[in-house]
Order: structure tokens, then sequence, then C-alpha cells
């Protein structure tokens, strides 16, 4: 079975400043993607980053980083110069890659982060 | 381009009323289409997806159904609702054969009084 693991339900940062939500996952798959969601207040859900399982290198986008530990089943994100938007409930998912076969989103039960001016 | 829509935002029903919750996705064709309910301060919960039109599995033994009357289209319903159905409901697509692609509609807030 698949599982998804956010052990900090909730965390803040000072505005400007960097933080890592962390994330764990258990699966016997080989390839599958990983991701970061942020739900706003608005309750939209908004794709942060994405990693696919076969590469080394860790994904980055703008501010969003992650770092992906393949064999500790690891996958935390951080956040660098922290504004007062990314105010949100941050999901980490997994979906195995099966191709045209129909694959489950995976979710962890979300860290609400929350930025201070 | 392609977009999911879902309706309605926000709804109050009494405990036994019907209900019907609506998802159409434009711009693309023979999507699998997934509906997941997200109860307060918890994650989101697999609940139906859908691989093609009358095809439809169930992820969680409840009070709801779904449907999917047309390729783009999907329906999640319930014939009497119960307060624990209270929640906030997302549809979601994903493209044939793409499986790092899933995009979310807005979602519907569900009270049950």
């Amino acid at each position: 079975a698949q599982t998804v693991t956010q052990s900090q339900p909730e965390m803040s940062v000072q505005e400007a400043e960097t933080v890592t939500l962390s994330c764990t996952y258990d699966t016997s798959e080989n390839n599958y993607y990983l991701f970061w969601y942020k739900q706003p207040p608005s309750r939209q859900m908004i794709l942060v980053i994405r990693q696919e399982a076969y590469k080394q290198q860790n994904a980055t986008e703008n501010r969003f980083s992650v770092n992906f530990q393949k064999a500790a089943k690891s996958f935390s994100l951080k956040i660098s110069d922290s504004q007062l938007g990314d105010t949100a409930m941050y999901f980490c998912a997994f979906i195995p890659d099966r191709g045209s076969t129909l694959g489950r989103l995976y979710f962890g039960r979300g860290t609400q982060l929350t930025v201070w001016p | 381009s392609q977009t999911i829509h879902q309706w309605p935002a926000t709804l109050v029903q009494p405990v036994g009323s019907p209900l019907s919750l609506e998802c159409t996705v434009e711009g693309t064709s023979n999507p699998n289409l997934y509906w997941y309910r997200q109860a307060a301060g918890r994650g989101l919960q697999l609940l139906f997806y859908s691989i093609g039109i009358g095809q439809i599995s169930s992820e969680v033994p409840q009070n709801l159904s779904a449907s999917r009357p047309q390729d783009r289209q999907f329906i999640l319903s319930s014939k009497k609702l119960l307060l624990s159905d209270s929640g906030f409901y997302l549809c979601a697509w994903r493209p044939r054969g793409a499986s790092e692609k899933l995009f979310f509609g807005s979602g519907t807030q569900l009270s049950v009084l």
C-alpha cells in the first residue's frame, strides 16, 4: 500500500526567511511522481512543484525547491524568501507511474504554513 | 486550453435531502475523472474515479454515488444526505496516459445541517 506522511501539522515562518516542510512516503513502486500542492484560503489546489522519481536532480521552481531522497523515501519542500502569499495548507502527494492505466494520487494530511510579517 | 468547472461553490442542505454536484471538463477528451473529499483539518480522500463513460470505481463505501453520463461530465450524488457528508468536495481530471498531471476544480463546500 502507498502512504504519504506529513509529520508537521503546522509551521510558521517570518517573511523573507526560509522554511522546510517534510514529507515521507512508502511504496513498492519503482516509477512514480511526487508533488507538492498548495491550498490557500480560497481552497483552490495549486501545483507547486513536481519530481519524477527516476530523476536524481532535485526539482526547483523559482523560490520553491525539493530535497528528494529516494532511498530514504523523503521529499521535503524548501521555500526561500517566504512571502505572505505563501500562507496556505501544503499537501505532499504521490502517484505511481503506470502509463495509460489509472494512477491514484495519494495525499498526506497537509501542513498549515503561516508566514508572519 | 483545458478547463474544469465545478458547481455549486457552496451548498447548505438539510439531513435527508438529496445531493447533486456537477463537474465538467472542457478542451480535452476521454479524461480520467476523480471526486475527492476533504474533511476539516484533513487531507484529501479519494471517493470515486472514472476512466470512461458509465465506468465508475468507488474507493470508500459510503452514502454517496457517482455517475459519468457524458465523456467530460462527472456527477456526485446522494439520495439522503447525512451529517457526516459535510466537507469540501473537489473534482479533478487527468489526461489519459499522463500520470504526472492532475488538475483540480475550485471545489464545493457542503454543509449538511
